[in-house]
């Protein structure tokens, strides 16, 4: 089975230029959660979905950033402008609606300059 | 606010000895633990998950939970290099069905040959 899948692997932009960050849980997963990952602060919940709907978005650290997830296959993460602190690993993971084990994607990797 | 803490290392470790390695939190309503490896330019993958006081083992790993001293543990018997990559704590708590996990800043473990 396919493991949860991100896109782009790797973003460089510069800074004030929107990033748009997306992700595909595992099938027959119904939650699905964003984390973002630096030395500083570690790995950090930005918000999580169950069948969807957005229950806990308190992580997203500012109106810059916006998720959303249309369906059940496909989730976005966008950051509009973006700039050079966001710079991070982004994760994407799902987990079953029924157990806690999540499963994370590859991440990718952002650089704002 | 919850917290998990765990010292960030390197904890250094020669082949084939245990590594142990430490995790507290602050929320006494947490009911499911778990330890993550991340190794490096990686995402985090389980490696055990512990739900009540006691001893659990899979392998040359064992989880240790002690709720009344809101402290969690894992030993890696054994060590190998390749067992060498940062270990996340990850707590959760049970209370109203919430899946938000916090995460340890993560221990990095480092085992020589």
């Amino acid at each position: 089975d396919a493991g949860v899948i991100q896109s782009p692997r790797h973003e460089v932009t510069e800074m004030g230029q929107e990033v748009t960050l997306r992700c595909k849980p595992i099938s027959g997963h119904n939650s699905l959660f964003w984390y973002r990952q630096t030395m500083m602060r570690g790995l950090e919940l930005l918000i999580y979905f169950n069948n969807n709907v957005p229950i806990d978005d308190s992580g997203m650290p500012e109106d810059r950033f916006s998720a959303k997830m249309p369906n059940a296959s496909f989730s976005t993460l966008k950051i509009q402008p973006s700039e050079p602190r966001d710079s991070a690993v982004y994760f994407c993971a799902s987990s079953p609606i029924a157990q806690e084990t999540q499963y994370f994607g590859p991440g990718t990797r952002l650089l704002v300059l | 606010q919850k917290e998990v803490e765990q010292n960030s290392g390197p904890l250094s470790v020669p082949e084939g000895a245990i590594a142990s390695l430490n995790c507290t939190y602050s929320d006494r309503g947490s009911q499911s633990f778990f330890w993550y490896r991340q190794y490096s330019g990686k995402s985090p993958e389980l490696i055990m998950s512990i739900y009540s006081n006691g001893d659990k083992e899979d392998g040359r790993f064992t989880a240790q939970l002690n709720k009344a001293s809101q402290y969690v543990s894992l030993l890696i018997r054994d060590s190998q290099p390749s067992d060498s990559a940062t270990y996340l704590c990850a707590v959760r708590p049970l209370s109203g069905g919430s899946y938000i996990p916090t995460f340890g800043r993560g221990t990095s473990l480092i085992v020589h040959p």
